[in-house]
Protein backbone atom coordinates (compact mmCIF):
# COMPACT_ATOMS: atom_id res chain seq x y z
CA UNK A 1 0.00 0.00 0.00
CA UNK A 2 1.01 3.56 -0.35
CA UNK A 3 3.37 4.88 2.32
CA UNK A 4 3.89 8.87 2.75
CA UNK A 5 6.22 10.09 5.24
CA UNK A 6 5.96 13.85 6.29
CA UNK A 7 9.08 14.80 9.10
CA UNK A 8 7.16 14.03 12.50
CA UNK A 9 9.11 17.00 14.37
CA UNK A 10 8.43 20.46 13.94
CA UNK A 11 9.82 22.59 11.95
CA UNK A 12 10.53 26.02 13.48
CA UNK A 13 11.93 29.55 12.11
CA UNK A 14 12.68 32.57 12.52
CA UNK A 15 9.74 35.31 11.13
CA UNK A 16 10.75 36.03 7.40
CA UNK A 17 12.33 33.40 6.86
CA UNK A 18 11.63 30.45 4.00
CA UNK A 19 10.09 27.19 5.23
CA UNK A 20 10.49 24.21 3.55
CA UNK A 21 8.34 21.20 4.52
CA UNK A 22 9.11 17.78 2.85
CA UNK A 23 6.52 14.86 1.97
CA UNK A 24 7.93 11.46 0.97
CA UNK A 25 5.70 8.86 -0.75
CA UNK A 26 6.80 4.96 -1.63
CA UNK A 27 5.15 2.94 -4.12
CA UNK A 28 3.48 3.94 -6.64
CA UNK A 29 3.31 6.99 -8.29
CA UNK A 30 0.27 9.52 -7.44
CA UNK A 31 -1.45 11.48 -10.35
CA UNK A 32 -1.79 14.43 -8.02
CA UNK A 33 -0.44 15.34 -4.79
CA UNK A 34 -2.15 18.15 -2.32
CA UNK A 35 -1.14 20.39 0.56
CA UNK A 36 -3.22 21.07 3.55
CA UNK A 37 -3.03 23.22 6.40
CA UNK A 38 -4.64 22.53 9.26
CA UNK A 39 -4.99 24.63 12.56
CA UNK A 40 -5.55 23.09 16.01
CA UNK A 41 -9.01 21.87 16.58
CA UNK A 42 -10.12 22.35 12.94
CA UNK A 43 -10.54 20.50 10.24
CA UNK A 44 -7.81 20.48 7.27
CA UNK A 45 -8.20 23.57 4.95
CA UNK A 46 -6.70 22.99 0.74
CA UNK A 47 -3.65 24.85 0.01
CA UNK A 48 -2.27 23.91 -3.28
CA UNK A 49 -2.68 20.79 -6.07
CA UNK A 50 0.18 19.78 -8.50
CA UNK A 51 -0.39 17.07 -10.76
CA UNK A 52 2.52 14.28 -11.87
CA UNK A 53 3.22 16.07 -15.00
CA UNK A 54 3.70 19.74 -13.04
CA UNK A 55 7.05 20.73 -11.65
CA UNK A 56 6.36 23.31 -9.58
CA UNK A 57 3.06 25.19 -8.46
CA UNK A 58 3.04 28.54 -6.60
CA UNK A 59 0.69 31.03 -4.99
CA UNK A 60 1.64 34.13 -3.20
CA UNK A 61 3.81 32.57 -0.75
CA UNK A 62 3.41 29.09 -1.28
CA UNK A 63 5.31 26.87 -3.67
CA UNK A 64 5.26 23.13 -4.26
CA UNK A 65 7.34 20.83 -6.02
CA UNK A 66 7.17 17.36 -7.71
CA UNK A 67 9.61 15.35 -8.34
CA UNK A 68 8.17 12.04 -9.54
CA UNK A 69 11.90 10.32 -9.65
CA UNK A 70 13.33 11.40 -6.10
CA UNK A 71 9.44 10.26 -5.00
CA UNK A 72 8.85 13.69 -2.93
CA UNK A 73 7.47 17.09 -2.92
CA UNK A 74 8.44 19.90 -1.70
CA UNK A 75 6.37 22.88 0.22
CA UNK A 76 7.73 26.28 0.89
CA UNK A 77 6.49 29.63 2.13
CA UNK A 78 8.72 32.38 1.57
CA UNK A 79 8.50 35.39 4.34
CA UNK A 80 6.75 33.31 6.86
CA UNK A 81 4.71 35.17 9.23
CA UNK A 82 3.87 33.73 13.14
CA UNK A 83 0.29 33.46 11.08
CA UNK A 84 2.15 30.24 9.36
CA UNK A 85 1.90 28.65 12.37
CA UNK A 86 -0.15 25.30 11.59
CA UNK A 87 0.82 21.46 10.78
CA UNK A 88 0.79 20.88 7.08
CA UNK A 89 -0.22 17.54 5.45
CA UNK A 90 0.39 16.04 2.04
CA UNK A 91 -1.70 14.07 0.61
CA UNK A 92 -1.62 11.81 -2.55
CA UNK A 93 -4.61 11.04 -5.13
CA UNK A 94 -3.60 7.39 -6.94
CA UNK A 95 -5.26 7.52 -9.98
CA UNK A 96 -8.11 5.37 -8.81
CA UNK A 97 -12.10 6.07 -10.44
CA UNK A 98 -12.77 7.85 -6.46
CA UNK A 99 -10.14 10.31 -6.15
CA UNK A 100 -9.76 9.23 -2.96
CA UNK A 101 -7.02 11.41 -0.27
CA UNK A 102 -4.37 9.03 1.26
CA UNK A 103 -2.84 11.51 3.86
CA UNK A 104 0.68 11.90 5.57
CA UNK A 105 0.80 12.00 9.54
CA UNK A 106 1.58 16.36 8.66
CA UNK A 107 4.43 18.39 9.93
CA UNK A 108 3.77 21.02 12.35
CA UNK A 109 5.69 24.36 11.31
CA UNK A 110 6.32 27.20 14.09
CA UNK A 111 7.18 30.72 13.04
CA UNK A 112 8.73 32.85 15.79
CA UNK A 113 8.44 36.33 15.58
CA UNK B 1 -18.01 29.36 0.31
CA UNK B 2 -18.55 25.61 0.75
CA UNK B 3 -19.76 25.25 4.21
CA UNK B 4 -19.17 21.57 5.60
CA UNK B 5 -21.08 21.09 9.38
CA UNK B 6 -20.97 18.25 11.80
CA UNK B 7 -23.31 17.79 14.52
CA UNK B 8 -21.29 18.24 17.89
CA UNK B 9 -18.01 19.40 18.67
CA UNK B 10 -17.46 17.31 21.45
CA UNK B 11 -19.01 14.01 22.16
CA UNK B 12 -18.93 11.60 25.29
CA UNK B 13 -20.61 8.25 24.98
CA UNK B 14 -20.06 4.76 27.03
CA UNK B 15 -18.72 1.55 25.76
CA UNK B 16 -21.64 -0.47 23.78
CA UNK B 17 -23.40 2.68 22.89
CA UNK B 18 -24.50 3.05 19.06
CA UNK B 19 -23.09 6.48 18.14
CA UNK B 20 -24.63 8.75 15.04
CA UNK B 21 -22.36 11.28 13.63
CA UNK B 22 -23.99 13.67 11.26
CA UNK B 23 -22.78 15.50 8.45
CA UNK B 24 -23.78 17.50 6.19
CA UNK B 25 -22.58 19.88 3.50
CA UNK B 26 -24.67 22.91 1.72
CA UNK B 27 -22.26 22.76 -2.24
CA UNK B 28 -24.10 19.84 -4.15
CA UNK B 29 -21.18 17.45 -3.56
CA UNK B 30 -21.23 14.20 -4.72
CA UNK B 31 -18.66 12.97 -2.68
CA UNK B 32 -18.64 13.06 0.89
CA UNK B 33 -15.92 11.27 3.31
CA UNK B 34 -15.23 10.45 6.67
CA UNK B 35 -11.93 10.06 8.22
CA UNK B 36 -10.41 9.50 12.12
CA UNK B 37 -7.70 11.30 12.63
CA UNK B 38 -5.05 9.78 15.40
CA UNK B 39 -1.95 10.94 16.85
CA UNK B 40 0.92 9.78 14.87
CA UNK B 41 -1.13 8.34 12.43
CA UNK B 42 -2.87 11.12 10.92
CA UNK B 43 -6.14 10.62 8.78
CA UNK B 44 -7.48 7.32 8.03
CA UNK B 45 -10.32 6.95 5.71
CA UNK B 46 -13.13 4.82 7.19
CA UNK B 47 -15.93 5.08 4.24
CA UNK B 48 -16.71 7.44 1.27
CA UNK B 49 -19.69 7.76 -0.69
CA UNK B 50 -19.97 9.55 -4.29
CA UNK B 51 -23.39 9.45 -4.51
CA UNK B 52 -26.52 8.83 -2.78
CA UNK B 53 -27.36 5.29 -0.90
CA UNK B 54 -23.78 4.62 -2.41
CA UNK B 55 -21.41 3.66 0.04
CA UNK B 56 -17.91 2.47 -0.43
CA UNK B 57 -15.31 0.93 2.17
CA UNK B 58 -12.21 3.05 3.17
CA UNK B 59 -9.21 1.69 4.95
CA UNK B 60 -10.60 1.21 8.61
CA UNK B 61 -14.28 0.24 7.71
CA UNK B 62 -14.50 -2.66 10.92
CA UNK B 63 -16.87 -1.02 13.66
CA UNK B 64 -18.48 1.21 11.33
CA UNK B 65 -21.34 2.02 9.39
CA UNK B 66 -22.66 4.87 7.19
CA UNK B 67 -25.78 6.14 5.46
CA UNK B 68 -26.55 8.63 2.78
CA UNK B 69 -29.86 8.81 2.25
CA UNK B 70 -30.13 12.91 0.88
CA UNK B 71 -27.35 14.28 -0.88
CA UNK B 72 -25.99 16.77 1.55
CA UNK B 73 -26.24 14.36 4.06
CA UNK B 74 -23.78 11.35 5.03
CA UNK B 75 -24.11 9.77 8.80
CA UNK B 76 -21.16 7.45 10.07
CA UNK B 77 -22.81 5.13 12.53
CA UNK B 78 -20.38 3.35 15.62
CA UNK B 79 -22.40 0.17 16.24
CA UNK B 80 -21.18 -0.31 19.72
CA UNK B 81 -18.94 2.00 20.52
CA UNK B 82 -15.55 0.84 21.98
CA UNK B 83 -12.77 2.59 23.88
CA UNK B 84 -10.40 2.07 20.81
CA UNK B 85 -13.03 4.32 19.03
CA UNK B 86 -12.12 7.67 21.03
CA UNK B 87 -10.56 9.81 18.34
CA UNK B 88 -11.58 12.94 16.13
CA UNK B 89 -13.85 12.52 13.11
CA UNK B 90 -13.82 14.69 10.59
CA UNK B 91 -16.05 14.53 7.62
CA UNK B 92 -15.02 15.86 4.34
CA UNK B 93 -17.30 16.64 0.78
CA UNK B 94 -15.84 17.29 -2.93
CA UNK B 95 -17.49 17.34 -6.52
CA UNK B 96 -17.14 14.58 -8.69
CA UNK B 97 -13.55 15.15 -11.05
CA UNK B 98 -13.90 14.70 -14.31
CA UNK B 99 -11.50 14.63 -16.90
CA UNK B 100 -8.84 13.82 -14.87
CA UNK B 101 -9.70 16.64 -12.59
CA UNK B 102 -9.21 16.36 -9.10
CA UNK B 103 -11.03 18.45 -6.67
CA UNK B 104 -10.16 19.12 -3.10
CA UNK B 105 -11.97 18.26 -0.37
CA UNK B 106 -13.49 20.54 2.01
CA UNK B 107 -13.69 19.52 5.64
CA UNK B 108 -15.62 19.80 8.60
CA UNK B 109 -15.00 21.23 12.26
CA UNK B 110 -14.58 17.67 13.44
CA UNK B 111 -16.20 15.67 16.18
CA UNK B 112 -13.79 14.54 18.89
CA UNK B 113 -15.31 11.38 20.61
CA UNK B 114 -14.69 10.07 23.64
CA UNK B 115 -15.60 6.61 24.78
CA UNK B 116 -15.08 5.61 28.27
Amino acid sequence: SQKIEQNSEALNIQEGKTATLTCNYTNYSPAYLQWYRQDPGRGPVFLLLIRENEKEKRKERLKVTFDTTLKQSLFHITASQPADSATYLCALVMNTGFQKLVFGTGTRLLVSP
Amino acid sequence: DVKVTQSSRYLVKRTGEKVFLECVQDMDHENMFWYRQDPGLGLRLIYFSYDVKMKEKGDIPEGYSVSREKKERFSLILESASTNQTSMYLCASSLWASGGASYEQYFGPGTRLTVT
